[in-house]
């Protein structure tokens, strides 16, 4: 139980465009998804929570305007990068996590976004 | 806020025992986690400690010491699969879930 899936697991794109990540619990209700980036030989540096139904919580130095999260139902959330840019280059990995005393995150396997 | 401390990269021959330690300074605290994460796939739970003392696992166990601000994670029967890296995270104290993770412990296990 408690998998996590993430589509596409890797995407090309073109500098300027928008691309969209899904993350989907399979087999649990996540009341909160963590939206996770990782640089090569980094660590995971979060860059925003999402709870169902409300806004997601971004962390400092994160563009809300140009990571766009949705989180519209207990099974899905969206990360859209909007106008792309190189930089934007890295792996993006989500987590979920239920209410109440669960304590564990379930990741997702990742996607692996290029911007040429 | 939260600071976590790990070492970079460590080495260690295969069959033996290893442990990786991990100290943080936190605003909050709502357990540790250790995970495991190989190269380009994303993290796997190996243990959580929210109360001192030692958490064992089969061949891992996680040690935790809440006044010292400190954690180790402890390898042992070392296999080559275990080459890996080992992110410690410290869960903040809110409800949300939410954790910081340190930079990372590159593990090289040798023949």
């Amino acid at each position: 139980g408690a998998v996590v899936s993430q589509h596409p697991s890797w995407v090309i794109c073109k500098s300027g465009t928008s691309v969209k990540i899904e993350c989907r619990s399979l087999d649990f209700q996540a009341t909160t998804m963590f939206w996770y980036r990782q640089f090569p030989k980094q660590s995971l540096m979060l860059m925003a929570t999402s709870n169902e139904g409300s806004k997601a919580t971004y962390e400092q130095g994160v563009e809300k305007d140009k990571f766009l999260i949705n989180h519209a139902s207990l099974t899905l959330s969206t990360l859209t990068v909007t106008s792309a840019h190189p930089e934007d280059s890295s792996f993006y990995i989500c987590s979920a996590a239920t209410s109440g005393s669960s304590y564990e995150q379930y990741f997702g396997p990742g996607t692996r976004l290029t911007v040429t | 806020g939260q600071n976590i401390d790990q070492p970079t990269e460590m080495t260690a021959t295969e069959g033996a025992i290893v442990q990786i330690n991990c100290t943080y300074q936190t605003s909050g605290f709502n357990g540790l986690f250790w995970y495991q994460q190989h190269a380009g796939e994303a993290p796997t739970f190996l243990s959580y400690n929210v109360l001192d003392g030692l958490e064992e696992k089969g061949r891992f166990s996680s040690f935790l010491s809440r006044s010292k601000g400190y954690s180790y994670l402890l390898l042992k029967e070392l296999q080559m699969k275990d080459s890996a890296s080992y992110l410690c995270a410290v869960r903040d104290h809110d409800n949300a879930g939410k954790s910081t993770f340190g930079d990372g412990t590159t593990l090289t296990v040798k023949p």
